[in-house]
C-alpha cells in the first residue's frame, strides 16, 4: 500500500493564482482531512470529509473549497491564493473519525504564495 | 472554540537526559492523541489515551491522560538523538467537535550528544 500520497511537494504560486492540491490514499479510509502547518501553530484543519460526497469546514476554511467523488481522492482547491497560504499542508486519512481513530499523514505540500 | 495549549515550545536536552510535554486543553476532551513529527517529515501517530487518569508506556515513552481529561503528558526517559522532532497532542472534544482533532501548538525536542 502507497498509505496517503500528496503531489505537488512543493508549488510556488504567484498572487491571485489558483490550483489544486492533490491526496489520495487507498487504504479505503472513509474519514479524510486536510490540515496547514504553520510555525509555532501546530496543524489547523481546513475541510474534512466523513466519506464520499459529504465534506465540511474545519477551523480555517476561508480561501480553500473540497469536493470528495470518490472513497480515494480529496482534493483541496485554492481559488485565489494569497501570501497568507504559504503553509505546509498535509493530507490525513482515518477508518474512522478523526478523534477516534489513528490518522496517517502524507508527506505534505510546501505552498509559497508571492 | 476548543483550544489545546502545548508547554514549553523547545526543549533542548542532552542525549540522556529526561524530557515531558504538557497539554491542556479549555475543554474536557473525550479522548487524546499524540503525533511526532521528524524535522522535514509529516505526523506519525504514537498513542491514543481515552479513560480518565490513563496511563501507557511505550518503550521509554509515558503517556498520561488527567483525571479532569482536560490535560495529557508525554515523557521521555534517557532521551537519545533519534528522538529528536516535534510532538504534538491533539484533542476530541465530541459534541459539535466530534470527528474533528484540535492539535496543539508542539513541543520541538532537540538532543545533544
Amino acid at each position: 500500500n502507497a498509505g496517503v500520497t500528496q503531489t505537488p511537494k512543493f508549488q510556488v504560486l504567484k498572487t491571485g493564482q489558483s490550483m489544486t492540491l492533490q491526496c489520495a490514499q487507498d487504504m479505503n479510509h472513509e474519514y479524510m482531512s486536510w490540515y496547514r502547518q504553520d510555525p509555532g501553530m501546530g496543524l489547523r484543519l481546513i475541510h474534512y470529509s466523513v466519506g464520499a460526497g459529504i465534506t465540511d469546514q474545519g477551523e480555517v476554511p476561508n480561501g480553500y473549497n473540497v469536493s470528495r467523488s470518490t472513497t480515494e481522492d480529496f482534493p483541496l482547491r485554492l481559488l485565489s491564493a494569497a501570501p497568507s497560504q504559504t503553509s505546509v499542508y498535509f493530507c490525513a486519512s482515518s477508518l474512522g473519525p478523526a478523534g477516534d481513530y489513528e490518522q496517517y499523514f502524507g508527506p505534505g505540500t510546501r505552498l509559497t504564495v508571492t | 472554540g476548543q483550544q489545546v495549549m502545548q508547554i514549553p515550545q523547545y526543549q533542548h536536552v542532552q542525549e540522556g537526559e529526561d524530557f515531558t510535554t504538557y497539554c491542556n486543553s479549555s475543554t474536557t476532551l473525550s479522548n487524546i492523541q499524540w503525533y511526532k513529527q521528524r524535522p522535514g517529515g509529516h505526523p506519525v501517530f504514537l498513542i491514543q489515551l481515552v479513560k480518565s487518569g490513563e496511563v501507557k508506556k511505550q518503550k521509554r515513552l509515558t503517556f498520561q491522560f488527567g483525571e479532569a481529561k482536560k490535560n495529557s503528558s508525554l515523557h521521555i526517559t534517557a532521551t537519545q538523538t533519534t528522538d529528536v522532532g516535534t510532538y504534538f497532542c491533539a484533542g476530541n472534544a465530541g459534541g459539535t467537535s466530534y470527528g474533528k482533532l484540535t492539535f496543539g501548538q508542539g513541543t520541538i525536542l532537540t538532543v545533544h550528544p
